[in-house]
């Protein structure tokens, strides 16, 4: 089948700093990657879209300045998350397709928590 | 444009009886459907999706979903509950333009009463 891993699963850090995010395609290579970001209780709600190579396209609302995207290669997206603020604490979670596949598939997740 | 609702925020049945989470879509082109379950404190996971293949699609744990394009509908059912079935469900839509971006309703909350 087709693994999408996140690293880390869960991040504690203070308000301020920035913390980084991977999503890596183990088994496929993913032309393209989808980050979301899920607040307690509610549903995934997308924030930008990466094609490997090119700039993330981000939906209405989010700040690209904030949560940079970056997908260099075809099995490896990085979400970092800068001047984190304790509303930014969230659990993010990023899928993955790829040409010939029939649906995105999905990391487990990883917590941030900002203090 | 896509979308998906989801009627009921929240589903409460007794174990043994029957399941059925409502979801309807919309979409500009035709969908890839799917439904997942979320333990709390979980990632997401796979119930079952439709891909314009059958219509009546079987999933994992004796789930199933009808897909019904007059009704722009893709319900979800079980014949029997199970405490272990309590979870959040999320209905979700895509389509192989963009990339199978896939959007997701607000969800359902399951509670399985003993």
């Amino acid at each position: 089948g087709a693994v999408v891993s996140q690293h880390p699963s869960w991040v504690i850090c203070k308000s301020g700093t920035s913390v980084k995010i991977e999503c890596r395609s183990l088994d496929f290579q993913a032309t393209t990657m989808f980050w979301y970001r899920q607040f307690p209780k509610q549903s995934l709600m997308l924030m930008a879209t990466s094609n490997e190579g090119s700039k993330a396209t981000y939906e209405q609302g989010v700040e690209k300045d904030k949560f940079l995207i970056n997908h260099a290669s075809l099995t490896l997206s990085t979400l970092t998350v800068t001047s984190a603020h304790p509303e930014d604490s969230s659990f993010y979670i990023c899928s993955a397709s790829s040409t010939g596949r029939t649906e995105a598939f999905f990391g487990q997740g990883t917590r941030l928590t900002v203090v | 444009a896509q979308s998906v609702t989801q009627l009921g925020s929240h589903v409460s049945v007794s174990e043994g009886a029957l399941v059925l989470l409502r979801c309807n879509y919309s979409s500009s082109v035709p969908p890839y459907l799917f439904w997942y379950v979320q333990y709390p404190n979980q990632g997401l996971q796979l119930l079952l999706k439709y891909t314009s293949a059958a219509t009546l699609v079987k999933g994992i744990n004796g789930f199933e979903a009808e897909f019904k394009k007059s009704e722009t509908s893709f319900h979800l059912t079980k014949p029997s509950a199970h405490m272990s079935d309590a979870a959040e469900y999320f209905c979700a839509v895509s389509s192989d333009t963009g990339g199978f971006k896939t959007i997701f309703g607000a969800g359902t909350r399951l509670f399985v009463k003993a």
